[in-house]
């Protein structure tokens, strides 16, 4: 099984609302992903979480919070964001830097607006 | 940071057309990956492939390390193979880090029937 889950499909919310984008996979991978990508552009790393500790921060604000309460769950947690943050939202995962074998599997995103 | 190039940024191929789409990139790469984004927005994974030539079906993919490229190759083209292409790399620098995948700017393919 190679599927990555993410919840919800689609969001919208206002600058004052709280909300969290959550992410899923039981492939056993223990690094975990987070991308943002606009329209008619590659998506662009936000995060990265390996073996549940985050190593990779791309200068996202911190309006944007990450979390990884476990190894199969990643939650994106979204506080008083701004209209240029809608975006389609994905989550990845790969089996980690102990591994040599680093493909990332993708799951099928949030569509994000926020008005 | 490591830059990856795709070309062409736009292709129009009719039903049952040949094509080849190409990725280049800067640096030594650990990984080569490409993706077919569906108009959902899904990635769908075709190839990981940081050497040497696969094939899947109707596609195929040849990466040559030493030069810094990567071909996809899409034979007898259906409609359903419409979407964005897009290769992703990540650089052996920054493997203990995380892998951290770098993506071409993507190939939008319309396949008229």
């Amino acid at each position: 099984d190679t599927e990555v889950t993410q919840t919800p499909k689609h969001l919208v919310m206002g600058m004052t609302n709280k909300k969290s984008l959550k992410c899923e996979q039981h492939m056993g991978h223990r690094a975990m992903y987070w991308y943002k990508q606009k329209a008619k552009k590659p998506p662009e790393l936000m995060f990265v979480y390996s073996y549940e500790k985050l190593s990779i921060n791309e200068s996202v604000p911190s309006r944007f919070s990450p979390e990884c309460p476990n190894s199969s769950l990643l939650n994106l947690h979204l506080h008083a964001l701004q209209p240029e943050d809608s975006a389609l939202y994905l989550c990845a995962s790969s089996q980690g830097r102990q591994s040599s074998y680093n493909e990332q599997f993708f799951g099928p995103g949030t569509r994000l607006t926020v008005l | 940071g490591i830059q990856v190039e795709q070309s062409p940024p736009d292709l129009i191929l009719q039903e049952g057309a040949n094509s080849t789409l190409r990725c280049n990139f800067s640096d030594s790469v650990n990984n080569l990956q490409w993706f077919h984004q569906n108009p959902w927005g899904q990635l769908i994974n075709l190839f990981y492939i940081p050497s040497g030539t696969k094939q899947n079906g109707r596609l195929s993919a040849t990466t040559v390390a030493t030069e810094r490229y990567s071909l996809l190759y899409i034979s007898s083209s259906q409609t359903t193979d419409s979407g964005v292409y897009f290769c992703a790399v990540f650089s052996v620098m920054i493997k203990a880090a995380g892998n951290k995948l770098t993506f071409g700017g993507g190939t939008r393919v319309l396949v008229k029937p």
